[in-house]
């Protein structure tokens, strides 16, 4: 079965922590894709890491792939509150338009 | 109008009710997806069109229909739904580039919050 994990669930955090979200997949997929939510409103791109290796950072955002562990990060650096979101990662099929999403990470940073 | 914009924005329906959800991308994109987000749950891939050409049904219920017009313009048909089937629909588009490797970056529209009553 296709599986797409994220851990924590749940994470709650103060202003100037610094924090990991861990994505771990099952599939063979050598592209991942980071999306933010905000309450209410639709998912916005954040990275797309399209090798191993890769690594993109945005802000207080740093995003990494191993394609060999199946297994991407997104490291949260100095939270500020703006950046309580909900955070999902995705996989793509190769060969496929399908998509996978793990069951996002509900961040919140406290002030 | 830009991006991918959904409507209406906001329903809400009768279990005998039929009706429609909208979507449309001003990208220029080749493929088109809808999504259900429910409360709890990962969000679940319902179709996928490529060129108009359906290419993906997940096991998605009859009681849904999808229509794909043209390449930037998408519709779900409702009819006959549960109380189960209240969600926010998103709806998606991606444009596969074939020089420099394929790069299937999706962009969201603001979603439709369904409610079956």
């Amino acid at each position: 079965e296709l599986k797409v994990e994220q851990n924590p669930l749940f994470l709650s955090m103060q202003e100037g922590k610094n924090y990991t979200i861990y994505c771990n997949y099952s599939t063979t997929s050598d592209r991942l894709y980071w999306y933010r939510q905000d309450p209410g409103k639709s998912l916005e791109s954040l990275f797309v890491l399209l090798s191993n290796g890769a690594v993109k950072q945005e802000g207080r955002l740093m995003a990494s792939l191993d394609t060999k562990a199946r297994l991407s990060t997104l490291h949260i650096t100095a939270a500020v509150h703006d950046l309580s979101a909900t955070y999902f990662c995705a996989v793509d099929i190769p060969g496929t338009y399908k998509y996978i999403f793990g069951t996002g990470t509900r961040l919140k940073v406290l002030a | 109008e830009t991006g991918v914009t959904q409507t209406p924005r906001h329903l809400v329906m009768g279990m005998t009710n039929k009706k429609s959800l909208k979507c449309e991308q001003h990208l220029g994109h080749n493929a088109m997806y809808w999504y259900k987000q429910s409360a709890k749950k990962p969000l679940e891939l319902m179709f996928v069109y490529n060129f108009k050409e359906q290419t993906e049904n997940n096991s998605v219920p009859s009681r849904f229909s999808p229509e794909c017009p043209n390449s930037s313009h998408l519709f779900l048909h409702l009819h006959t739904l549960q109380p189960e089937d209240s969600a926010l629909y998103l709806c998606a588009s991606s444009q596969e580039v074939l020089a420099g490797g394929r790069y299937n970056e999706q962009f969201f529209g603001p979603g439709t919050r369904l409610t079956v009553l």
